[in-house]
């Protein structure tokens, strides 16, 4: 199937420092999107690079894209507990309506 | 700005019983509707998306139906109701540029 792959499944960490979730997928994309999910709750769009993209900032976040090992990562930087969510890669893969594709996600537990 | 809301937050409803899930989105027009079920500890799968009134396409033959009767009302509904259906079922929407989804809060389904 086309759906992506986090790794690790789960990080722990201490406030201030840095984690980073990596997103494999299988196919040519159109976008790949990271997604964050508190407990319980809706999904967050955080940030959006583009297949001609390989490199993207969004305040702590910085997202890289190797679209020649069809892989993607997040790094969030000077984390904080208020980070603590589990994070999704989501691919666009598709030619004609929008259909993303979520990995299994990347439980992240920031202590304080 | 856009909203999207969804009721009921949760539900406990035994096997055979009937289903009815309820999605709007406010403060845009046409939008691109979304039905997805996340399984514990999981990514989300895609049940159903819709780019207009009336217009449904499934993408897992399964135990449940969706329907558009409003340009911003998109409701989840089954028969009757099997185990397996329970899950947290989440709306998203996005605009004509395809770009980010938003999410709902989400339902969470225990069926007993």
């Amino acid at each position: 199937s086309q759906q992506g792959e986090e790794d690790p499944q789960a990080l722990s960490i201490q406030e201030g420092e840095n984690a980073t979730m990596n997103c494999s997928y299988k196919t040519s994309i159109n976008n790949l999107q990271w997604y964050r999910q508190n407990s319980g709750r809706g999904l967050v769009h955080l940030i959006l690079i583009r297949s001609n993209e390989r490199e993207k900032h969004s305040g702590r976040l910085r997202v890289t894209l190797d679209t020649s090992k069809k892989s993607s990562s997040l790094l969030i930087t000077a984390s904080r507990a208020a980070d603590t969510a589990s994070y999704f890669c989501a691919t666009d893969w598709s030619t004609g309506f929008q259909k993303l594709v979520f990995g299994t996600g990347t439980r992240l537990l920031v202590s304080p | 700005s856009q909203t999207i809301h969804q009721w009921p937050a949760t539900l406990v409803q035994p096997v055979g019983s009937p289903l009815s899930l309820e999605c709007t989105v406010e403060g845009t027009s046409n939008p691109n509707l979304y039905w997805y079920r996340q399984a514990a500890g999981r990514g989300l799968q895609l049940l159903f998306y819709s780019v207009g009134i009336g217009q449904i396409s499934s993408e897992v033959p399964q135990n449940l139906s969706a329907s558009r009767p409003q340009d911003r009302q998109f409701i989840l509904s089954s028969k009757k109701l099997l185990l397996s259906d329970s899950g947290f079922y989440l709306c998203a929407w996005s605009g004509f540029s395809y770009n980010e989804q938003f999410f709902g809060p989400g339902t969470r389904l225990t069926v007993l």
